[in-house]
């Protein structure tokens, strides 16, 4: 079983600040995606990750993959209530001709004060 | 096309009955997703399909739970002789060949079984 640890588990900061919210996990991924999910709603696709080292920014979020695939970082700058929601880090596999069906992370709760 | 569509965004029904939701997949899409997701967890896998066909099952989709989707377009996921715990959000999400790991979800629909 391939399992993705989120951390932290809840985050309350006030606006402005920076942040960096960890996605890791024991298995090697061969991408990773980042969703951001609102109450009652999906997630919404933010970012993926495919190669090891990886960076990607999306204004004021920076992902990362790591070197090894195995772990993932988003970092917000200056955050605002907007970047409010749940962030789940999300892992794809392939094997023998899988669809590459995503395992989710428990995600981080953040919550950002005005 | 706006995404994907699911129908309906609530249902709540009595231990026992049988439900059906059903999900859109953005058009050009041929992979279709079913995922279900409880309080405080991230989507758990239940089902995918490729066009019409079910390719992979997880072992949370017991043999009260099918899945359709006839014509590659639409699917539908049926449960039978509802529990309360299957008191959850079911996610469908679609993605293009070649790009499974770019999965966009749908709205989800919120089942209460009382």
């Amino acid at each position: 079983t391939q399992l993705l640890e989120q951390s932290p588990q809840f985050l309350s900061i006030q606006e402005g600040e920076n942040l960096t919210v960890y996605c890791n996990s024991s298995s090697v991924f061969s991408s990773l995606q980042w969703y951001r999910q609102e109450p009652g709603e999906g997630p919404v696709l933010l970012v993926t990750v495919v190669t090891g080292g990886e960076v990607k920014k999306l204004k004021r979020l920076t992902f990362q993959f790591g070197d090894a695939r195995k772990d993932s970082s988003l970092h917000i700058t200056a955050a605002q209530p907007g970047d409010t929601g749940l962030y789940l880090c999300a892992g794809a596999t392939v094997s023998s001709g899988s669809a590459r069906q995503l395992t989710f992370g428990s995600g981080t709760q953040l919550t950002v004060l005005p | 096309d706006t995404g994907v569509s699911q129908d309906p965004r609530h249902k709540i029904t009595k231990r026992g009955q049988n439900v059906t939701f059903r999900c859109d997949p953005i058009s050009e899409h041929n992979r279709l997703y079913w995922y279900r997701q409880t309080l405080g967890q991230g989507p758990e896998f239940l089902t995918y399909f490729q066009n019409e066909a079910q390719l992979e099952k997880s072992r949370l989709l017991s043999d009260r739970f099918s899945a359709e989707r006839p014509k590659g377009s639409f699917s539908t996921l049926e449960i039978q002789r509802t529990e309360q715990g299957d008191s959850a959000m079911y996610l469908c999400a679609s993605s293009q060949s070649g790009r499974g790991y770019e999965q966009y979800f749908g709205p989800g629909t919120r089942l209460t079984v009382t």
